[in-house]
């Protein structure tokens, strides 16, 4: 079985400073991962993906992830934050058939002028 | 937006009663998926369908079932509610693969339903 840590359950972050939202998943096979954001009132949207190949993957709205496999994690990166990043974070562990979703339980990103 | 249809938006029922959430996978997409996202449970999987067949089960409790059509829209019925039943139920699809790296398809979001039992 697959979980996902998500340590962070809120993080605020004034605007242009960088910002890293943290995720561990426990998993005995190969998982592939994932970021979803999630607007107010809205359904998620996938960020980036990480399924095989370089660790270093690099997402839509300037985010990028490295999974790192010794560690077991998966954290989210953005070098300079926007007012318009503040939303909730979801990150999410598939097994290899991409029949289950496992999810974390979210960080929410608080941009502060 | 996703191209991917729920309805209703809101639904607000009591506890005992049976409701059934709709959705509308966008054109091609041949699974669908179920999540419910609550305060304490946060975001889980309920169940996938894939060309009308169920796939592959998750947290899905006995009073709640779900089917896909020939159409390929899908329904997720909830029966004998509770006031823990109230949350954000979402649907997703995608076209499905046969597994690996090579076949990923995307999971594409619904914006959900909130259902509030009172």
């Amino acid at each position: 079985a697959q979980s996902v840590t998500q340590l962070d359950s809120q993080v605020p972050v004034f605007e242009e400073a960088p910002v890293e939202l943290r995720c561990n998943y426990s998993s005995s096979v190969s998982v592939y991962l994932f970021w979803y954001v999630q607007y107010p009132n809205q359904g998620l949207q996938l960020l980036l993906k990480y399924l095989s190949g370089s660790t270093l993957v690099k997402g839509i709205n300037g985010f990028e992830a490295e999974f790192n496999k010794s560690q077991t994690s998966f954290h989210l990166r953005k070098p300079s934050v926007h007012i318009s990043d503040t939303a909730e974070y979801f990150c999410a562990v598939s097994s290899y058939n991409f029949n289950k979703f496992y999810f974390g339980s979210g960080t929410k990103l608080n941009v502060k002028p | 937006d996703s191209g991917v249809t729920q309805t209703p938006k809101h639904l607000i029922t009591a506890t005992g009663q049976r409701v059934t959430l709709r959705c509308s996978p966008r054109s091609g997409d041949l699974s669908v998926y179920w999540y419910q996202q609550s305060l304490d449970q946060g975001l889980q999987f309920l169940i996938q369908y894939y060309n009308g067949e169920e796939r592959a089960k998750g947290n899905i409790l006995e009073r709640f079932s779900a089917q896909q059509f020939p159409d390929l829209h899908s329904e997720l019925n909830l029966s004998s509610l509770e006031l823990g039943d109230s949350a954000l139920y979402f649907c997703a699809s995608s076209v499905e693969g046969l597994g690996g790296a090579s076949s990923y398809n995307e999971q594409f979001f619904g914006p959900g339903t909130r259902l509030t039992v009172l």
